[in-house]
C-alpha cells in the first residue's frame, strides 16, 4: 500500500520568514495531494490540493509543488503569520475507483511573532 | 466551517462494549468517509461510503463497521471495544460525480 514520509515534524520559525514541510509518497499511481490545516482541538480543513497532471499550484502566499519523478510533493508558506501555526497535513491517494487516502503524521508550525 | 456535523461530541466507554458515532454529510455531498486520530498522529482511513455501499477500506478490523442511510448521513460502529481504539474519529463527506470528488469536507470529530 502506500506510505507517505512528512518532515519536519516539528518547524519553528519568525514571523515573515517562509516555511517549507515535504512530502514523499511510494505509489506511483497516487495523483491527487490535498494538505490540510488542523489547528489545536479543530477540524482539519483542506488549504491548498494540487492533481498529477500539475508541477504547481499557488492560492496567495501558500503553494504547493509536485515532482512525480522523485514522487515528493512540498508545501510552501511565505511571509508567515502567527496564525498560521498549527499542525499539517500532507496526504496522497489515486483518484477513481476504492478511495484510501494515505496521511502524513503531521508537521507542527510555530511561528514566532 | 463546513457543512459537516457529527454526535456526539464526546464519549467515554469501557473495554468490550459497543459504540456508535453518527455523522451528517455536508448539503448536496453524496460520499462519507471516516477516519481515525490518536493524539499526536495523521488521520488514519477507516473506510468510505458512497450510495449506501462500501467504496474502499483502511487496515482496520472488522469489529469496525458502518452504515449510509438514503440521506447520506452515515455510522460508524466499532464492537468490542479495545484500550487502542482511543481516538478522535473523524468524517468527511464530498461529493462523487462532479469533479473533484477527493476534496473532503471534515466533521468537528468525536
Amino acid at each position: 500500500g502506500e506510505n507517505v514520509e512528512q518532515h519536519p515534524s516539528t518547524l519553528s520559525v519568525q514571523e515573515g520568514d517562509s516555511a517549507v514541510i515535504k512530502c514523499t509518497y511510494s505509489d506511483s499511481a497516487s495523483n491527487y495531494f490535498p494538505w490540510y490545516k488542523q489547528e489545536l482541538g479543530k477540524r482539519p480543513q483542506l488549504i491548498i490540493d494540487i492533481r498529477s497532471n500539475v508541477g504547481e499550484k499557488k492560492d496567495q502566499r501558500i503553494a504547493v509543488t509536485l515532482n512525480k519523478t522523485a514522487k515528493h510533493f512540498s508545501l510552501h508558506i511565505t511571509e508567515t503569520q502567527p496564525e498560521d501555526s498549527a499542525v499539517y497535513f500532507c496526504a496522497a491517494s489515486i483518484s477513481g475507483g476504492s478511495y484510501i487516502p494515505t496521511f502524513g503524521r503531521g508537521t507542527s508550525l510555530i511561528v514566532h511573532p | 466551517e463546513t457543512g459537516v456535523t457529527q454526535s456526539p461530541t464526546h464519549l467515554i466507554k469501557t473495554r468490550g462494549q459497543q459504540v456508535t458515532l453518527r455523522c451528517s454529510s455536508q448539503s448536496g455531498h453524496n460520499t462519507v468517509s471516516w477516519y481515525q486520530q490518536a493524539l499526536g498522529q495523521g488521520p488514519q482511513f477507516i473506510f468510505q461510503y458512497y450510495r449506501e455501499e462500501e467504496n474502499g477500506r483502511g487496515n482496520f478490523p472488522p469489529r469496525f463497521s458502518g452504515l449510509q442511510f438514503p440521506n447520506y448521513s452515515s455510522e460508524l460502529n466499532v464492537n468490542a471495544l479495545e484500550l487502542d481504539d482511543s481516538a478522535l474519529y473523524l468524517c468527511a463527506s464530498s461529493l462523487i460525480g462532479q469533479g473533484a470528488w477527493e476534496t473532503q469536507y471534515f466533521g468537528p470529530g468525536t
